[in-house]
């Protein structure tokens, strides 16, 4: 079935590091992907989405390009900061108006 | 714009009790959803409606849980009787007209705790 799988966390790094979470899907047909973010305490809010292969997605300096040959959706960030401290979800949406969410990567960066 | 609100933001109560959380989704979206979120378990989609109508309810756990949508502007997840295991943090996410379940606007959740 349709699926994302993204890397175990807890992630610590320093400030100003770069940052990758890894991110790959399982889909029939053509998913749109999505990162969403849950800062301490809140909900989770859309990060960036790419509905085709190939996009890019792109928000407060975050990315992650759709790569159809290799199923994945890669969170990046050239340089993180402390409040990028989060957990980070990975979402797919099917054209059949299903939504998967990953487990979720929690994130620390200390100073 | 306000964002999705949820009322009571905590929430304690003893074993047995029934518990009603509150919702109110953005004005014009027309998908509203409830997740369920632990650490053990994640974040677990309970159920969604689309227009008012509940669309998939195969994640609420068992015959405690039930929720309805009488209206566009509210929302309701009640558990009677409520257990220790019911214990997390309960959000209400909407979406809005023709994103389908795409794009979901989180509300601030709801702290049960069973005692």
């Amino acid at each position: 079935g349709d699926s994302v799988t993204q890397m175990e966390g807890p992630v610590t790094l320093s400030e100003e590091a770069f940052l990758t979470i890894n991110c790959t899907y399982t889909a029939t047909g053509y998913p749109s992907l999505f990162w969403y973010v849950q800062y301490p305490g809140e909900g989770l809010q859309l990060l960036l989405k790419a509905t085709k292969a190939d996009d890019k997605g792109s928000n407060k300096g975050f990315e992650a390009t759709y790569r159809k040959e290799t199923t994945s959706f890669h969170l990046e960030k050239g340089s993180v900061q402390v409040s990028d401290s989060a957990v980070y979800f990975c979402a797919l949406g099917t054209a059949g108006n299903q939504f998967y969410f990953g487990t979720g990567t929690s994130l620390t960066v200390i100073p | 714009d306000a964002g999705v609100i949820q009322s009571p933001r905590h929430e304690v109560t003893e074993m047995g009790q029934e518990v009603t959380l509150r919702c109110k989704p953005i004005s014009g979206h027309d998908y509203l959803f409830w997740y369920r979120q632990t650490m053990m378990r994640g974040l677990e989609l309970l159920i969604y409606f689309n227009n008012n109508v509940p669309i998939d309810d195969s994640g609420m756990p068992e015959d405690r849980f039930s929720a309805k949508m009488p209206n566009a502007s509210f929302s309701t997840l009640k558990i009677q009787p409520s257990e220790p295991r019911d214990s997390a943090v309960y959000f209400c996410a909407s979406s809005p007209l023709g994103t389908g379940v795409y794009e979901q606007y989180f509300g601030p959740g709801t702290r049960l705790t069973v005692t």
